[in-house]
């Protein structure tokens, strides 16, 4: 199994602008999560699906995000606008069930400037 | 053990030497408890859970203790190896999870 997949793997682009990370989960794994990396903050948890549907979104930080999972193999984080503060790496992961042994991607590094 | 500002607090060890690295959780209510390694460029990587029920597991080369009194985590890693450099997450688990801010491990041959 190739693992979770993210894309792309880097993103530079400028205040105001619209930006869409992209997540492929294992295939099989009904749980997929999406997550924010920074220094000052930490890993935080920003929404996870269940079948497809959102389940907690509450650590979205705010409208200009939004997430989906339009089927079992894909979701997308979109940012809109971007601001310079939403600069962090975003990873996706999933499970099969249950919170356990959750795998990761290697992350999208989101540059804002 | 734990950071709550902007720098991780290092663990620097010697090759072979045992590692302790701490963690302090917030919620008395969490559940389940869970220990990442993340390397550089890399994301997070499951290492060790543990249920609140118990106070101990033991993997390869690596102990969790719970001690829920003082709600202390804890992960013991024996015989440390110059790969076994990283940060380490604690996670805990009530209703959604909530990572700790993480603890660098550096292992010098």
């Amino acid at each position: 199994d190739a693992g979770v997949i993210q894309s792309p793997r880097h993103e530079v682009t400028e205040m105001g602008q619209e930006v869409t990370l992209r997540c492929k989960p294992i295939s099989g794994h009904d749980y997929l999560f999406w997550y924010r990396q920074t220094m000052m903050r930490g890993l935080e948890l920003l929404i996870y699906f269940n079948n497809n549907v959102p389940i907690d979104d509450s650590g979205m930080p705010e409208d200009r995000f939004s997430a989906k999972m339009p089927n079992a193999s894909f979701s997308t984080l979109k940012i809109q606008p971007s601001e310079p503060r939403d600069s962090a790496v975003y990873f996706c992961a999933s499970i099969r069930t249950g919170w356990d042994e959750q795998f990761f991607g290697p992350g999208t590094r989101l540059t804002v400037l | 053990g734990e950071s709550v500002g902007l720098h991780l607090p290092t663990l620097s060890v010697q090759e072979g030497d045992n590692s302790i690295i701490n963690c302090a959780y917030s919620n008395s209510a969490s559940d389940y408890f869970i220990w990442y390694k993340q390397e550089s460029g890399k994301g997070p990587q499951f290492i060790i859970d543990i249920r609140s029920n118990m106070d101990k597991r033991q993997g390869q080369r690596v102990t969790v203790l719970l001690n829920k009194t003082v709600k202390h985590l804890s992960l013991q890693i024996a015989a440390t190896q110059p790969g076994d450099s990283a940060v380490y997450f604690c996670a805990e688990i009530y209703s959604t999870l909530t990572f700790g801010k993480g603890t660098m491990l550096l292992v010098s041959p």
